[in-house]
């Protein structure tokens, strides 16, 4: 069974940095292309970033490029997303999903991110 | 990248069928046939129901279909229950090599 367990959310202030972590099991995650996926609260999905299998291709959001990196350890089965100069708009619960053909497959049960001062 | 327009809210009695409409671009939902969409129950993760415009994951009832005609996508479901209350997210993979959800519709059983 796929799982997917995000970590690594908390309050932070505005202008500060944040790595969260995205612990994978039940598949072959160096083999899988992977996705980070937020979530205001109570608001709409927003797609952020996108990465391939070793970890050398990635895709981002006109909103976090330049911000946010997103990389991964297979050797580990972590995902990770870095994410710097945070402002309130970054607030949102924070999902990792495996990526199937153009789709999100899999999701884990999210991070919440809160950026306040 | 700009939200797909959904409704915000669709409702239906048991039994009844509605749909959920999903309006892009010719750069997103008119240019490929990757669109998906994702049940998302209250305080839950997303869930995939439905991917590349009309297939449905293993596991996923056939009362909800999916179609499309030039750059609106569309979500039916058939036979509406109880436990179909939700929101709903349409999503695309986009010409920029990036993906765009929709803006969610919450689909209310009467």
């Amino acid at each position: 069974e796929v799982q997917l367990v995000e970590s690594g959310g908390i309050l932070v202030q505005p202008g500060g940095s944040l790595r969260l972590s995205c612990a994978a099991s039940g598949f072959t995650f160096s083999n899988s292309w992977m996705h980070w996926v937020r979530q205001p609260p109570g608001q709409g999905l927003l797609w952020v970033s996108r990465i391939n299998s070793d970890g050398t291709t990635t895709n981002y959001a006109d909103s976090v490029k330049g911000r946010f990196t997103v990389s991964r350890d297979n050797a580990k089965n972590t995902l990770y997303l870095q994410m710097n100069s945070l402002t309130e708009d970054d607030t949102a619960i924070y999902y990792c999903a495996t990526a199937g053909y153009y789709r999100l497959d899999n999701w884990g049960p999210g991070t919440l991110v809160t950026v306040s001062s | 990248q700009s939200a797909l327009t959904q409704p915000a809210s669709v409702s239906g009695s048991p039994g009844q069928s509605i749909t959920i409409s999903c309006t892009g671009t010719s750069s997103d939902v008119g240019g490929y046939n990757y669109v998906s969409w994702y049940q998302q129950h209250p305080g839950k993760a997303p869930k995939l129901i439905i991917h590349d415009v009309t297939q449905r994951p293993s596991g996923i009832s056939n009362r909800f279909s999916g179609s499309k005609s030039g750059n609106t996508a569309s979500l039916t479901i058939s036979g509406l229950q109880a436990e179909d209350e939700a929101d709903y997210y349409c999503s695309s993979y986009t010409s920029s090599i990036t993906y765009v959800f929709g803006t969610g519709t919450k689909v209310t059983v009467l």
